[in-house]
C-alpha cells in the first residue's frame, strides 16, 4: 500500500524557516516524480514544486521561487521542502504528492494527509 | 500560465442525478494534459482522471471525462452519496501546474 506521510509543519513567525519532510512507502520511490502541492484553509488546491526522479528536473511556482528547495534522498525514501523567508500568505495545508511516472509527468496519482504550515507572528 | 476556470461553482443535485462539471482553459491544453481530482471534507485529493478521459485505478465507471483544447468535462452518471465533495480540474500540459477553482457538488 502506498503511504506518504508528511512532517514537519508548525507555527513560524514571518520571514523565519522550516523544512517539510515526505516519508513514502510501499512503493519503488526513485522511480518516481514527487510533488508538493498546497491549500490554505477553505481554498483551491496549488500546485508548489515538483522534482524528478533523478532531481534532474525540479520546477516551482512562481509565488515560491527563489524561497522553497524541493529536495529528495532516494536511500531514505523521502521529500524534503525547504522553506526559507516565510510570509502570511504561504500559509497552508502542505500535501506530499506521488507522480504517475518517473519524469514529472504532473499526474498526481496518490497524496498524503497533509502537514499544516502556519506563518504569523 | 495556463489559468483553469471551472463552472458552476456549486452544483446543488440527488442521489442517482447525473452531474456535469466544465473546466475551461485560458490557452489550449495540449495532448489533453487535463486531470480531475475529488477532495472530500477533511481529506486528500483523489486522483478520478487523467488525459482528460482515462480513468485512474479503481475509480467507478460513473465517472468520465471528455474534451480537448479549451473545453474539458467530467460527468458522473449517477450521483451516488460518496460523491459529493469538491471536484478539481488540474493541467499538467505546461509549468506550472495549475488546478481550476474547484465545483462544489452538494446534496439537494
Amino acid at each position: 500500500e502506498v503511504q506518504l506521510v508528511e512532517s514537519g509543519g508548525g507555527l513560524v513567525q514571518p520571514g523565519r524557516s522550516l523544512r517539510l519532510s515526505c516519508a513514502a512507502s510501499g512503493f519503488t520511490f526513485d522511480h518516481y516524480a514527487m510533488h508538493w502541492v498546497r491549500q490554505a484553509a477553505g481554498k483551491g488546491l496549488e500546485w508548489v514544486s515538483s522534482i524528478s526522479w533523478n532531481s534532474a528536473t525540479i520546477a516551482y511556482a512562481d509565488s515560491v521561487k527563489g524561497r522553497f528547495t524541493i529536495s529528495r534522498d532516494n536511500a531514505k525514501n523521502s521529500l524534503y521542502l525547504q522553506m526559507n523567508s516565510l510570509r502570511a500568505e504561504d500559509t497552508a495545508l502542505y500535501y506530499c504528492a506521488k507522480d504517475i511516472e518517473g519524469g514529472n509527468s504532473g499526474v498526481l496519482v496518490y497524496w498524503g494527509q497533509g502537514t499544516l504550515v502556519t506563518v504569523s507572528s | 500560465e495556463i489559468v483553469l476556470t471551472q463552472s458552476p461553482g456549486t452544483l446543488s443535485l440527488s442521489p442517482g442525478e447525473r452531474a456535469t462539471l466544465s473546466c475551461r482553459a485560458s490557452q489550449s491544453v495540449s495532448r489533453s494534459y487535463l486531470a480531475w481530482y475529488q477532495q472530500k471534507p477533511g481529506q486528500a485529493p483523489r486522483l478520478l482522471i487523467y488525459g482528460a478521459s482515462s480513468r485512474a485505478t479503481g475509480i467507478p465507471d460513473r465517472f468520465s471525462g471528455s474534451g480537448s483544447g479549451t473545453d474539458f468535462t467530467l460527468i458522473i452518471s449517477r450521483l451516488e452519496p460518496e460523491d459529493f465533495a469538491v471536484y478539481y480540474c488540474q493541467q499538467y500540459d505546461s509549468s506550472p501546474r495549475t488546478f481550476g477553482q474547484g465545483t462544489k457538488v452538494e446534496i439537494k
